[in-house]
């Protein structure tokens, strides 16, 4: 059974904090992405990476950076956390390039207070 | 960006009941894509359709895409009250470097009623 596992389902952060969200995925995905989603904007796409060591910018990059040191990891971070980066957090990952389904974590909620 | 726009934002109907979504896109596409969301959770792929088909089917699910009006729908027939969800569209840009990137609409919230 395919499985992208976030490290946290609920995270409650100081602003000014420096926050790590991480996320796994066991089938040997080339593409992972890093979604938030918040009510009425659905979901946007912060950052994406289509192989180690490589990322690019989505839709809201600003306030953010990730880490891809192995294809199997991919880690979100928030360099200095602000109440405004309160949301769902959801990473997934999927095959190729075009005609590929995507699968999602179970998502992480994180609260900046 | 967001790509556009589903329609209804939301929808009510009883058990039984056929549930028709909408969703409208601006840019050229290779494939659109429908995923579910239960509440609080992550979102799971129902169903692909190519820019090169206009019709799919899995199970209760039925699936249009017409391009030359940007648009797509998603029927769920028979509803049951499992089906209550938000459903989202998502698209994949034509040309070659988009790496699988999707792009969504803001979504449709499904309430079946038993």
């Amino acid at each position: 059974d395919v499985k992208v596992t976030q490290s946290s389902r609920y995270l409650v952060k100081r602003t000014g904090e420096k926050v790590f969200l991480e996320c796994v995925q066991d089938m040997d995905h080339e593409n992972m992405f890093w979604y938030r989603q918040d009510p009425g904007l659905g979901l946007r796409l912060i950052y994406f990476s289509y192989d180690v060591k490589m990322k690019e910018k989505g839709d809201i990059p600003e306030g953010y950076s990730v880490s891809r040191e192995k294809k199997e990891r991919f880690s979100l971070i928030l360099e200095s956390a602000s109440t405004n980066q309160t949301s769902m957090y959801l990473c997934a990952s999927s095959w190729g390039r075009l005609n590929t389904e995507a699968f999602f974590g179970q998502g992480t909620r994180l609260t900046v207070v | 960006s967001q790509q556009g726009e589903e329609d209804p934002q939301a929808l009510s109907i009883q058990e039984g009941e056929n549930a028709t979504m909408n969703c409208s896109y601006k840019t050229s596409i290779n494939n659109l894509q429908w995923y579910r969301q239960n509440s609080g959770r992550g979102l799971v792929h129902l169903i692909l359709i190519r820019s090169n088909e206009r019709e799919k089917h899995s199970g209760r699910l039925r699936v249009t895409l017409d391009t030359s009006k940007k648009s797509s729908s998603l029927l769920i027939t028979a509803s049951r009250a499992a089906d209550t969800a938000s459903y989202f569209c998502a698209t994949v840009n034509a040309g070659g470097t988009s790496y699988g990137k999707l792009t969504f609409g803001q979504g449709t919230i499904l309430t079946v009623h038993p």
